[in-house]
């Protein structure tokens, strides 16, 4: 079952926090992040594991609520390159099958 | 560059034509995955290896793609008789197996057009 998004879109300027969400019905065993920029490949930000840790590299930094079954990417201090659309892909099982993607979020930040 | 290769990067056939498209994955990754997406979506599941062994198709696959993947190196993506809604982005990806998920390596994609 695909997972939800949410917002579909952020306008930031840059210095600006922005936090994604992405929710899911079925139980979750893992949650990855991709970014995307018009015209390119998906690029990996980080993964997110049941009962694991808060992750996070220079300002993005994500979490994953068991409970909820929601993970929360958190973009803080925003520069003009985090602009692109946010995807979160999630799976249900340890195996590592192939993931189910959001609708994305799309982030544009301006100076 | 030792990232996912695809090829060809862009493909206009005309309605009914077969078309095949190739991924080149990163070498000793043992997993490749196929997806297709749209504009304003994202990508959508629809068929996975392990090694040579195609181990999950979406069912949203109809009979009219197949893949392969023949010793477990590069992979193929057939789509027989193409319809104008074949017309998307198709994606590949490709991680290394192990106990826990790692990150999946994206290709730059196959761009369909079906006038």
């Amino acid at each position: 079952q695909q997972p939800v998004q949410s917002p579909q879109a952020v306008i930031l300027r840059e210095g600006e926090d922005a936090v994604i969400n992405c929710s899911s019905s079925k139980a979750l065993y893992s949650v990855h992040w991709y970014r995307q920029k018009h015209g390119e490949a998906p690029v990996f930000l980080m993964i997110l594991l049941k009962g694991g840790e808060q992750k996070g590299h220079d300002k993005i930094s994500a979490s994953f609520n068991e409970k909820k079954q929601q993970s929360s990417l958190y973009l803080t201090a925003s520069q003009l390159s985090y602009s692109g659309t946010y995807f979160c892909g999630t799976s249900s099982n340890q195996a590592g099958t192939a993931l189910i993607f959001g609708k994305g979020t799309t982030l544009s930040v301006s100076s | 560059d030792t990232g996912v290769s695809q090829d060809p990067r862009h493909k206009i056939t005309k309605r009914g034509q077969n078309v095949t498209f190739r991924c080149d994955p990163i070498s000793e990754h043992n997993r490749l995955y196929w997806y297709r997406q749209t504009l304003g979506q994202g990508p959508e599941f629809l068929t996975y290896f392990q090694n040579e062994a195609q181990l999950e198709k979406s069912r949203l696959l109809s009979d009219r793609f197949s893949a392969e993947r023949p010793k477990g190196s590069f992979s193929t993506l057939e789509i027989q008789r193409t319809e104008q809604g074949d017309s998307a982005m198709y994606l590949c990806a490709s991680s290394v197996r192990r106990d826990a998920p790692l990150e999946a390596f994206f290709g730059q994609g196959t761009r369909l057009t079906v006038v």
